[in-house]
């Protein structure tokens, strides 16, 4: 068990440039949650996947944002067109199955300016 | 709709004291609650977790939480404050979904613990 990978762990970006997140998940999981969170506050849900499959998703997650997981393994979070309010820690975390604890990465810090 | 309010969004105690962290939960369905702690520029590691029958819980680094649905508490302590227990942490719940877990998790706003000598 290596852990929930995220990479990069900080990400500078100036406003209207598109960037991507990794996340690798602990290897057996296969549920991968997208979380968000800015200075001050809990968590937001973004979005969710078992398997390759995305469950749902946040009114949070605006058209800019997409996430992908393809055959199941790692994902991707992309911003598009970034602004300044896209600015936070974004979380992934994994999970076995259904009742599992979420095991959290570290999180890709954004800053957008 | 579910939604987790911690009181206090700082709490300080001096080493070798009483930890008490507050939580309270709204969900129209049983829930599933978890504590978690966040050290600086990390992710959140699980400190415990309440699914069903005892509502004392136990968790790691002598932390323990009681479930309380009379009052939609679960409220986190610690008898002794150690300097390392210095963090913010998080209540958060999910909902019972046929017996289980659900997985998504609502968070609370977050307490930050400070310990002084």
């Amino acid at each position: 068990d290596t852990g929930v990978s995220q990479n990069p762990r900080h990400k500078i970006t100036k406003r209207g440039q598109n960037v991507t997140f990794r996340c690798d998940p602990i290897s057996e999981h296969n549920r991968l949650y997208w979380y968000r969170q800015t200075l001050g506050q809990g968590p937001e849900f973004l979005t969710y996947f078992q398997n390759e499959a995305q469950l749902e998703k946040s009114r949070l997650l605006s058209d800019r944002f997409s996430a992908e997981r393809p055959k199941g393994s790692f994902s991707t979070l992309e911003i598009q067109r970034t602004e300044q309010g896209d600015s936070a820690m974004y979380l992934c975390a994994s999970s076995l199955a259904m009742g599992s604890p979420l095991h959290f990465g570290n999180g890709t810090r954004l800053t957008v300016t | 709709a579910q939604s987790v309010t911690q009181l206090g969004s700082h709490v300080s105690v001096s080493e070798g004291a009483l930890v008490l962290l507050r939580c309270n939960y709204s969900s129209s369905v049983p829930p599933y609650l978890f504590w978690y702690v966040q050290y600086p520029n990390q992710g959140l590691q699980l400190l415990l977790k309440y699914t069903t029958g005892a509502t004392l819980v136990k968790g790691i680094n002598g932390f323990e939480a009681e479930f309380k649905k009379s009052e939609t508490s679960f409220h986190l302590t610690k008898p002794s404050a150690h300097m390392s227990d210095a963090a913010e942490y998080f209540c958060a719940v999910s909902y019972n979904a046929g017996g289980t877990s659900y997985g998504k998790l609502t968070f609370g706003q977050g307490t930050i613990l400070t310990v002084h000598p």
